[in-house]
């Protein structure tokens, strides 16, 4: 079975400055890779993901994450953050084949941002 | 577009009662899973729906149970609820099969037992 860890589970940055929240994953067979952020009393919302190719994904919001096999990461970085970004992170990884294709989360990273 | 509707958003029920969750999915999607949040368990897989088929099924007890009608639409059901099924209860859909255009999560409904 799939695992997803996330080693920071607070990461307080100040505004403007850059931040990469770190997410490693555990699988024997191929996945894909998903960022999700939570922010207070709503759902997750898809931020990027991996499924094949360039193995850099970025969203429009700035944020960018990098998949790599060797290390088993797939950390999100973002170059300068905003108060906005405050919001819980979830990695998530998923089978790329098979029947169990459901969502393996790690435990979330809450990031906030000070001014 | 309307996003994923889930209602109701707030619950609250007593020990011993039963629930019915309801989620309508974005329009065009057929794949429909559901997850539990909770501060100590984390995000939890619990089932997931395509075409009115329980394709897969998370590590929970019998007591949770789902169904997804010919519209996409998914309810789920919790009976004899217990203290530990206080949770924030998500549903996400997608268009493709398997989430791998990934998954648009509803707002949630967050059952509180009591």
């Amino acid at each position: 079975a799939q695992s997803v860890t996330q080693l920071d589970s607070q990461v307080p940055v100040f505004e403007e400055a850059p931040v990469e929240l770190r997410c490693n994953y555990s699988s024997s067979v191929s996945v894909y890779l998903f960022w999700y952020v939570q922010y207070p009393n709503q759902g997750l919302q898809l931020l990027l993901k991996y499924l094949s190719g360039s193995t850099l994904v970025k969203s429009i919001n700035g944020f960018e994450a990098e998949f790599n096999k060797s290390q088993t990461s797939f950390h999100l970085r973002k170059p300068s953050v905003h108060i906005s970004d405050t919001a819980e992170y979830f990695c998530a990884v998923s089978l790329s084949s098979g029947s169990a294709r459901q969502l393996t989360f790690g435990s979330g990273t809450q990031l906030t941002v000070l001014p | 577009k309307a996003g994923v509707t889930q209602t109701p958003r707030y619950l609250i029920k007593t020990r011993g009662q039963q629930v019915t969750l309801s989620c309508s999915p974005i329009s065009g999607h057929r794949s429909v899973s559901w997850y539990q949040q909770t501060p100590g368990q984390g995000l939890q897989f619990l089932f997931e729906y395509f075409s009115e088929t329980q394709r897969n099924k998370g590590n929970f007890p019998g007591r949770f149970s789902g169904r997804q009608f010919s519209n996409s639409r998914s309810e789920m059901n919790v009976s004899t609820l217990e203290l530990g099924d206080s949770a924030l209860y998500l549903c996400a859909s997608s268009l493709l099969d398997r989430g791998v255009d990934g998954y648009t999560f509803g707002s949630g409904t967050r059952l509180t037992v009591v």
